[in-house]
């Protein structure tokens, strides 16, 4: 069982459209990253959201933290080929981050 | 500056022969990390390093040997490798281990085992 559930697995739009992104959790974590992840390439750290109810925006792209901190969503707003990509949310259980399954976004122009 | 560097790019290599992978961080992070990625699924970790001592070792066959020199060094060690190895393996470093930590990958060096 995943501990961190990520959907949906793949998203293939066109560019101008907007998209959500979920992370969800039975567990409480203590804080959550998202990362964007192009082909061989590392990922790259987007976001941390720590307080249950935040919300973070970052150009275009917009992550908010549930109250209850087990679930995070990342809402990208008129998606571009640029924002094509692997896209991981993390959270931090004890010496570890643990990863969601990951979305791939493909946005076509 | 947030990069950690890692070196080989690409690395093809026999399954008799042994090679290493290095990784270095200058951002004075206490903790560094091994993670080995298959195509289109999340970073699997391998090894954490803490104040330069071995912390976790998510049970990685003997085959591989991480190494930790300093605390801006990290090395991961190969020596008959088998070709369901083959993987990009990405180092990350953060501040400190624990609840919260940011870490921040390397480009990643992707391994072929043949």
């Amino acid at each position: 069982t995943q501990l961190l559930e990520q959907s949906p697995q793949f998203l293939s739009i066109q560019e101008g459209e907007n998209l959500t992104v979920y992370c969800n959790s039975s567990s409480v974590f203590s804080s959550l990253q998202w990362y964007r992840q192009e082909p061989g390439e590392g990922p790259v750290l987007l976001v941390t959201v720590v307080t249950g109810g935040e919300v973070k925006k970052l150009k275009r792209l917009t992550f908010q933290f549930g109250d209850a901190r087990k679930d995070s969503s990342l809402h990208i707003t008129a998606a571009q080929p640029g924002d094509t990509g692997l896209y991981l949310c993390a959270g931090a259980r004890g010496n570890k981050l643990v990863f969601g399954a990951g979305t791939i976004l493909r946005v076509k122009s | 500056d947030t990069e950690v560097t890692q070196t080989p790019k690409h690395l093809v290599m026999g399954m008799t022969n042994k090679k290493s992978l290095k990784c270095e961080q200058h951002m004075g992070h206490r903790a560094m990390y091994w993670y080995k990625q298959k195509a289109k699924k999340p970073p699997e970790l391998m090894f954490v390093y803490s104040y330069e001592k071995l912390s976790i070792n998510e049970s990685v066959p003997s085959r591989f040997s991480p190494e930790c020199p300093n605390s801006s060094l990290l090395n991961l060690h190969l020596h008959a490798l088998q070709p369901e190895d083959s993987a990009l393996y990405l180092c990350a470093s953060s501040q400190e281990t624990g609840l919260g930590s940011e870490q921040y990958f390397g480009p990643g060096t992707r391994l072929t085992v043949t």
